[in-house]
């Protein structure tokens, strides 16, 4: 039961140009998404997160915008840069309790 | 501020024999959670801590058992060891009532079942 599901493994982007990663969810009772960035050998890292009631939060350079008729979620990246290549995952929070990941998408930014 | 602190980085099992993971959470961090990563995937939830007690647990079987001390570390035991559980296991801690905000990842233990 994959209540949340990222359909793309891998992206490959320009630097520069916008990533836009994204993310299916299936259980409406989340009230928050969060979006993690993970690199070889480390811990997931926070990015960036966004209530339920909301449809757009803005940090910087990452912006993520939820559609909650379509169940969607995506994560903005503009501009990418060769740093942000990475895997990203998109999580899932009911109640201040477990996070449900997704299975990851690989950003791949190219110079 | 150190952050999230896992013992130990590697570590390589036999078939049948149990293993012990730490973490440290986060200073200020009183919540715990254990995540196991299997190779290609997401984390999954395997259980949390909080007030030395474990609060959720999700989809694993008893061999797959934890504690919390007073100082709110924690220990991931895992007896009976099967190839299957060879994976990386993350520990991530919080606040209560702010793990909205994003929990607090430490860098995994790598354990290798042979």
């Amino acid at each position: 039961d994959q209540q949340v599901k990222q359909n793309s493994p891998s992206l490959s982007v320009q630097e520069g140009r916008i990533s836009i990663l994204n993310c299916d969810y299936t259980n409406s009772m989340f009230d928050y998404f969060l979006w993690y960035k993970k690199y070889p050998a480390e811990g997931p890292t926070f990015l960036i997160s966004i209530s339920s009631i909301k449809d757009k939060n803005e940090d910087g350079r990452f912006t993520v915008f939820l559609n909650k008729s379509a169940k969607h979620l995506s994560l903005h990246i503009v501009p990418s840069q060769p740093g942000d290549s990475a895997v990203y995952f998109c999580a899932a929070l009911f109640g201040n309790e477990k996070l449900t990941f997704g299975t990851g998408t690989r950003l791949t930014i190219i110079p | 501020d150190a952050g999230v602190t896992q013992s130990p980085t590697h570590l390589i099992k036999t078939r049948g024999q149990q293993v012990t993971l730490r973490c440290s959470p986060k200073s200020g961090h009183d919540t715990v959670s254990w995540y196991q990563q299997a190779l290609g995937q997401g984390p999954q939830f395997i259980f949390q801590y909080y007030e030395e007690e474990e609060r959720q647990r999700g989809n694993f079987p008893d061999r797959f058992s934890g504690h919390q001390f007073p100082n709110y570390s924690s220990e991931l035991n895992v007896n009976a060891l099967l190839l299957g559980d060879s994976a990386l296991y993350l520990c991530a801690s919080s606040r209560v009532g702010e793990s909205n905000y994003g929990y607090t990842f430490g860098s995994g233990t790598r354990l290798t079942v042979v």
